[in-house]
């Protein structure tokens, strides 16, 4: 069976503090990709990555960084978290450039 | 970025009714690929179209590729309060990696 697993399922984090959302994959997939899901805004692309050490830009990557240091592990980062980065965040690989994509079920961050 | 509209967003309908899912583009997609999410959890894949005017089935869901790959639909036949869910269209644009999603479309199938 396929797996993605994010650290946690639910998070609480105070203003300012630095936040990191862990992910990872047991089934060798060369791409990860980190989502924001907010209702009415469907998913949006923070970050990707098509190789280890490798990173792109999604639609919205203000404020966010990402770690793959090696290629089950892609880990998203806050530098310093707002109440607007309040969201389900959602972990995703796939195998090769244009395959399925398997997400894990996803971390309910709060940032108060 | 390549948008995905996805329409209806919302669509509420009894058992055993018929419907359609729209997820359009003003760009062309190298494929585009269907998923459900149930409350909780992450997307799972429905299916994959790749060739324009493409049509595959699955149960009683069928979808299609438009001929010129900028659009696509989800039909279900008699739904079932077991389709209930929400429906994301994915699509990767022409020569790029990057996985776009739709809104989706939010079903409830009433018994």
């Amino acid at each position: 069976d396929v797996k993605v697993t994010q650290s946690s399922r639910y998070l609480v984090k105070r203003t300012g503090e630095k936040v990191f959302l862990e992910c990872v994959q047991d089934m060798d997939h060369e791409n990860m990709f980190w989502y924001r899901q907010d209702p009415g805004l469907g998913l949006r692309l923070i970050y990707f990555s098509y190789d280890v050490k490798m990173k792109e830009k999604g639609d919205i990557p203000e404020g966010y960084s990402v770690s793959r240091e090696k290629k089950e592990r892609f880990s998203l980062i806050l530098e310093s978290a707002s109440t607007n980065q309040t969201s389900m965040y959602l972990c995703a690989s796939s195998l090769w450039g244009f395959a399925e994509a398997f997400f894990g079920q996803g971390t309910r961050l709060t940032v108060v | 970025t390549q948008l995905l509209e996805q329409s209806p967003q919302f669509l509420s309908i009894q058992e055993g009714e018929n419907l359609t899912v729209y997820c359009n583009s003003s760009s062309v997609f190298s494929s585009l690929q269907w998923y459900r999410q149930e409350p909780g959890e992450g997307p799972v894949l429905l299916v994959t179209v790749v060739t324009g005017g493409e049509v595959k089935k699955l149960k009683r869901l069928t979808f299609q590729f438009g001929d010129a790959r900028k659009d696509s639909s989800l039909h279900i036949t008699a739904a079932q309060p077991g389709d209930t869910g929400l429906y994301l269209c994915a699509g990767f644009g022409a020569g790029s990696y990057q996985l776009t999603f739709g809104k989706g479309t939010k079903l409830s199938v009433i018994p």
